[in-house]
């Protein structure tokens, strides 16, 4: 059964509109994180936290604000959504740093139009 | 800043070929090193790590050796087959969050 659960999948948005993107984990882990994927970059960090209502500010995080209301749950918020916010989002989650694996979620595919 | 680079974007081999990708890192100390992997539609997941100077990763066949005098931790594989076909992504640790390489994505053709 899946550990970390993305919704939606997938998303349309218009420009200047607000999205929010759901994050889920059922592995118990303090750290969660928020990365974008675009070809060419590879995986960038936005947000990450390492305990509940407590959010950091991780490589790329102008445009985005993240939300950790509780250990199992971690949004990512675009408040005016922009063209160039097209991209793949991940969420995963790791139980500790350094030499811990982090577990992804399987995406969701967001299109501003 | 720490960095990690992958020189190959793309890779194009044949079942059978070997596999070399290169990866070569920037940082302070001693970070953990890691190669994720990502097929279609999912979200990457771990294939291996290596923390220490000459510590060999492996997994499925893949393999790396942690090298810090030449700051690298290349991915070799003897014999690839189509289902190796994925995106590869080298990754450092620092701190508290992962550092990634741009990816390589390889394609095998029976």
């Amino acid at each position: 059964e899946a550990a970390v659960t993305q919704s939606p999948r997938s998303k349309v948005a218009v420009t200047g509109g607000k999205v929010t993107l759901s994050c889920h984990q059922t592995n118990n882990h303090d750290y969660m994180y928020w990365y974008r994927q675009d070809t060419g970059h590879g995986l960038r960090l936005i947000h990450y936290s390492y305990v509940a209502d407590s959010t950091e500010k991780g490589d790329i995080p102008d445009g985005y604000k993240a939300s950790r209301p509780s250990q199992e749950n971690f949004s990512l918020i675009l408040e005016l959504a922009s063209l160039s916010q097209t991209a793949v989002y991940f969420c995963a989650s790791s139980g500790g740093t350094g030499y811990a694996e982090q577990f992804f979620g399987p995406g969701t595919r967001l299109t501003v139009l | 800043g720490d960095s990690v680079t992958q020189t190959e974007g793309q890779v194009a081999l044949s079942e059978e070929d070997f596999l070399t990708i290169h990866c070569n890192y920037s940082a302070s100390g001693y970070p953990t090193l890691f190669w994720y992997v990502q097929y279609p539609g999912e979200g990457p997941q771990l294939l291996f790590r290596a923390s220490r100077d000459k510590e060999k990763g492996s997994s499925r066949g893949f393999e790396a050796t942690y090298d810090k005098g030449t700051t690298s931790f290349h991915l070799r594989k003897a014999s690839v087959q189509e289902s190796d076909s994925a995106v590869y992504y080298c990754a450092l640790s620092d701190a508290a969050k992962l550092i990634f390489g741009e990816g390589t994505k390889l394609t095998v053709s029976s």
